[in-house]
């Protein structure tokens, strides 16, 4: 287990879809971090978890997005309806609580059309 | 919540001259800085970090200074090569529990 992997790497879909993305975190990360990031700005802080539990949401998740991590290791977005608006990129990032670096996985690149 | 401010937007430097990048913060209570490169379709990665507690942290080419009064960081890169350009983006976190993100500079090195 070298980093983080997310899971697709590129993911076209039309609008009204309902799309999942899965990230894989460093295996003895506690903490783990989803991220969207849209062209030219920096990753907007979506939601993170402490083990299985969702510790913190961002006035950005909507109803729509939904976050699990049902063992504390995998965890996965969801995106229900998709807007033309969701297009973007999603990150995910892992660290160990107590540490500071956050390792980022490579993202999936979401298209909605 | 804590708000990042980054300039400047773009750079262009000659290969072998210095770049600086700026970031301010909101929140007092942010503890800890770290600076991020991201290449064109790429993870972003952790390149340089600074607690609070400290005021200059160097690595190599790559120093980052911090000052809490004023609520400024900077990123400097001395010697810059081609591989260097990139787009950077600086981040703060209060309580570390996530981190806020700047909106980034795109720097290019000129051979």
């Amino acid at each position: 287990d070298t980093g983080v992997s997310q899971d697709p790497r590129h993911k076209i879909t039309k609008r009204g879809q309902n799309v999942t993305f899965r990230c894989d975190p460093i295996s003895e990360h506690n903490r783990l971090y989803w991220y969207r990031q849209t062209l030219g700005q920096g990753p907007e802080f979506l939601t993170y978890f402490q083990n299985e539990a969702q510790l913190e949401k961002s006035r950005l998740l909507s109803d729509r997005f939904s976050a699990e991590r049902p063992k504390g290791s995998f965890s996965t977005l969801e995106i229900q309806r998709t807007e033309q608006g969701d297009s973007a990129m999603y990150l995910c990032a892992s660290r160990m609580l107590g540490l500071d670096g956050y390792t980022f996985g490579s993202g999936t690149r979401l298209t909605v059309v | 919540g804590e708000n990042v401010e980054q300039h400047p937007s773009t750079l262009s430097v000659q290969e072998g001259d210095s770049a600086v990048i700026k970031c301010t913060y909101s929140d007092s209570a942010s503890n800890y800085f770290p600076w991020y490169k991201q290449e064109l379709g790429k993870r972003p990665q952790l390149i340089i970090d600074i607690r609070s507690n400290v005021g200059e942290k160097k690595d190599q080419r790559i120093a980052v200074t911090l000052n809490k009064t004023a609520k400024h960081f900077s990123l400097h890169i001395t010697e810059t090569q081609p591989e260097d350009s990139a787009v950077y983006f600086c981040a703060a976190t209060p309580g570390a529990n996530n981190l806020f993100f700047g909106t980034g500079t795109r720097l290019t090195v000129i051979p």
